[in-house]
């Protein structure tokens, strides 16, 4: 099975602290995405690369950055937390297409 | 820009009742359409994957179909029961990318 791992559940910051969500994947997958989810608006996709140390963005990049140092690890960095940056996180991965894709279980992240 | 809307967005039924639940896309030109499951607080699960040139997908009381054309698909719950509760959500894939827009989701209640 298909284990996509991401660090935290829950983490808790302060506005304008550097913020680091990890997630790592076990099935050599190329393709990895970072989601943001809230109520009302859905899921919205924020960056997604298709190799290491490739990246591209997604609907709404701002405020985020990504990294791919590795093909496992896909790590997604909030450089100056805000309030609006509340939100669930879910990170994703996938072989080529037509595959599903697989997601973790999300990080709850709260700024304060 | 696609856009996907499910409806409704929330359904209650009792055990045992056959349901469909409707997602609709505004660009026919997609790679693939896939349905996900949503247990609150957690991540998604892939239950079906239709490639643009497929009709329909079936797995145990599942079945999703695909009308590319019109822009639609189902998703066919068989036989409910109360673990079926939870968020059911579409996606379409514009690429084997699998760079993925999603719908709203649909909120499903299956009582006892």
């Amino acid at each position: 099975d298909v284990k996509v791992t991401q660090s935290s559940r829950y983490l808790v910051k302060r506005t304008g602290e550097k913020v680091f969500l990890e997630c790592v994947q076990d099935m050599d997958h190329e393709n990895m995405f970072w989601y943001r989810q809230d109520p009302g608006l859905g899921l919205r996709l924020i960056y997604f690369s298709y190799d290491v140390k490739m990246k591209e963005k997604g609907d709404i990049p701002e405020g985020y950055s990504v990294s791919r140092e590795k093909k496992e690890r896909f790590s997604l960095i909030l450089e100056s937390a805000s309030t609006n940056q509340t939100s669930m996180y879910l990170c994703a991965s996938s072989g080529t297409s037509p595959v599903p894709l697989h997601f973790g279980n999300g990080t709850r992240l709260t700024v304060t | 820009k696609q856009e996907v809307t499910q409806i409704p967005a929330a359904l209650s039924v009792p055990e045992g009742e056959n349901l469909v639940l409707n997602c609709s896309f505004t660009d026919s030109a997609i790679y693939n359409l896939q349905w996900f499951r949503q247990d609150p607080g957690k991540g998604l699960t892939s239950l079906l994957l239709i490639q643009s040139s497929q009709r329909e997908q079936t797995s145990g009381r599942l079945n999703a179909s695909l009308d590319k054309s019109s822009g639609r698909s189902t998703l066919y719950i068989a036989a409910s029961q109360p673990g079926d509760s939870a968020t059911y959500l579409c996606a379409v894939s514009r690429d084997a990318g699998n760079m993925l827009t999603f719908g709203g989701g649909t909120r499903l209640m299956v009582k006892p």
